[in-house]
């Protein structure tokens, strides 16, 4: 059973950066797990935010940025707002017969 | 406008069964496959399966195998998950997903407001 780990929590001050990682127990993340970061809200649906590593939807911030970092994916937020503060959660595709998806466990971005 | 429209929470009982919806619609919809995830409370993500509209090809997590149904009617663009025998452990929010796959892209990126199901005798 493949695990894909987060940090749990991470606390930020407003006009920082912070940058969240997503590791996986098979080994190095590549590009070729498309990771896809994704941000909920209480309350709210999951939003996309980060897709095939680095790339951005039309409707994601300008301060959010995706890479690969130390064999792990990452999610970069500079110059954070009061409004970043939301679960964090990312998705690596393993594919094969089944399709395989994985979502990392989530990190709360607590921002103080 | 790319809109992923679920149906409606749902009250059951353990044993009952149910099919909750997503419709899509602003885009072909049998040209994107469409996934489920479920969220307990208080919980993460959890990936249940996907489906491509087109030819209803269905792929499900180990996880979800023989314990959900996804399927779908293309001729009025929705997918379905469905239970035949609820469980008290089925109560979470689920929703559904669109992934845009091309070469070198995989991006889930339009998701359904979600249908909470509460299974409580």
């Amino acid at each position: 059973q493949t695990v894909v780990t987060q940090e749990p929590s991470l606390t930020v001050s407003p006009g920082g950066t912070v940058t969240l990682t997503c590791a996986s127990s098979t080994g190095a993340v590549t590009s070729g797990y498309y990771p896809n970061w994704f941000q909920q809200k209480p309350g709210q649906a999951p939003r996309a935010l980060i897709y095939s590593t680095s790339n951005k939807h039309s409707w994601t911030p300008a301060r959010f940025s995706g890479s690969l970092l130390g064999g792990k994916a990452a999610l970069t937020l500079s110059g954070v707002q009061p409004e970043d503060e939301a679960e964090y959660y990312c998705l690596l595709y393993y594919g094969g017969a089944q399709l395989g998806v994985v979502f990392g466990g989530g990190t709360k971005l607590t921002v103080l | 406008e790319v809109q992923l429209v679920q149906s409606g929470a749902e009250v059951k009982k353990p044993g009952e069964s149910l099919k909750i919806s997503c419709k899509g619609s602003g885009y072909s919809f049998t040209s994107y496959w469409i996934g489920w995830v479920r969220q307990m409370p208080g919980k993460g993500l959890e990936w249940m399966g996907i489906i491509y509209p087109g030819d209803s090809d269905t792929r499900y997590s180990p996880s979800f195998q023989g314990q959900v149904t996804i399927s779908a009617d293309k001729s009025i663009s929705t997918a379905y998950l469905q239970w035949s025998s609820l469980k008290a452990s089925d109560t979470a929010m689920y929703y559904c997903v669109r992934l845009e796959e091309d070469v070198a892209v995989a991006a889930w990126d339009y998701w359904g407001q979600g249908t909470l199901v509460t299974v409580s005798s």
